[in-house]
């Protein structure tokens, strides 16, 4: 059974640093992308940053651009979200993602962590 | 102009249809792109429904009922969403997105209330 879950969240002042952890089990991690995508509350869903199997290739939106690296480490099936440099407007839920939908139907989500930044 | 526009809010009777629309920017090609559509409710994790492109080009997610279907609008750069026989139990919140310029892209999402 494929299984995402997060951690790290929690209540950071602005300009304050977080990091994100998100541990996968039941799939060979090393061959799949992965995704951070988060949802402010009450708002939609925005995709944060993208990182292949291989770490080779990654992606980011604008918005995070210096401030969010996203890292993996296969060996240990785990997916990362370095943030500086925090703003009000990260406060949402972290959720990481496995790549896109598979051929079987399927696209896995963690639960989610929450992320928020007040002084 | 975002990338992807979504109608805010859709309502319809149970047993009738809903026709979501995800508008592409001008100048991006809705038949170019897989468009991916995602139920979430309120406090749960979102719910993967379906990816349309063409007719040649379309899956159903696992477990979504058949009655839940894609299909493009090129007149208006639009990718859609239908559900037929609406259930009280689709009440909830749409979004479309695709894979655009090396970043995935969603919309705003579209609130739908079964009344």
């Amino acid at each position: 059974e494929v299984q995402l879950v997060e951690s790290g969240g929690g209540l950071v002042q602005p300009g304050g640093s977080l990091r994100l952890s998100c541990a996968a089990s039941g799939f060979n991690f090393s061959n799949y992308g992965m995704n951070w995508v988060r949802q402010a509350p009450g708002k939609g869903l925005e995709w944060v940053s993208y990182i292949s199997g291989s770490s080779r290739t990654v992606y980011y939106v604008d918005s995070v651009k210096g401030r969010f690296t996203i890292s993996r480490d296969n060996a240990k099936n785990s997916l990362y979200l370095q943030m500086n440099s925090l703003r009000d407007e990260d406060t949402a839920v972290y959720y990481c993602a496995r790549d896109l939908p598979d051929d079987s139907g399927h696209h896995y989500w963690g639960q989610g962590t929450l992320v928020t930044v007040s002084s | 102009q975002p990338v992807l526009t979504q109608p805010t809010s859709l309502s319809a009777s149970p047993g009738a249809s809903a026709r979501f629309t995800c508008t592409l920017r001008s100048g991006i090609n809705v038949g170019t792109y897989r468009i991916y559509w995602y139920q979430q409710k309120p406090g749960s994790l979102p719910r993967y429904l379906l990816r349309y492109k063409s007719d040649s080009d379309k899956q159903q997610g696992s477990g979504v009922p058949s009655r839940f279907s894609g299909s493009k609008d090129a007149s208006t750069n639009a990718g859609l969403l239908l559900i037929s026989g609406l259930q009280s139990e689709d009440e909830a919140d749409y979004y479309c997105a695709i894979w655009y310029s090396s970043t995935w892209v969603f919309g705003g999402g579209t609130k739908l209330t079964v009344l």
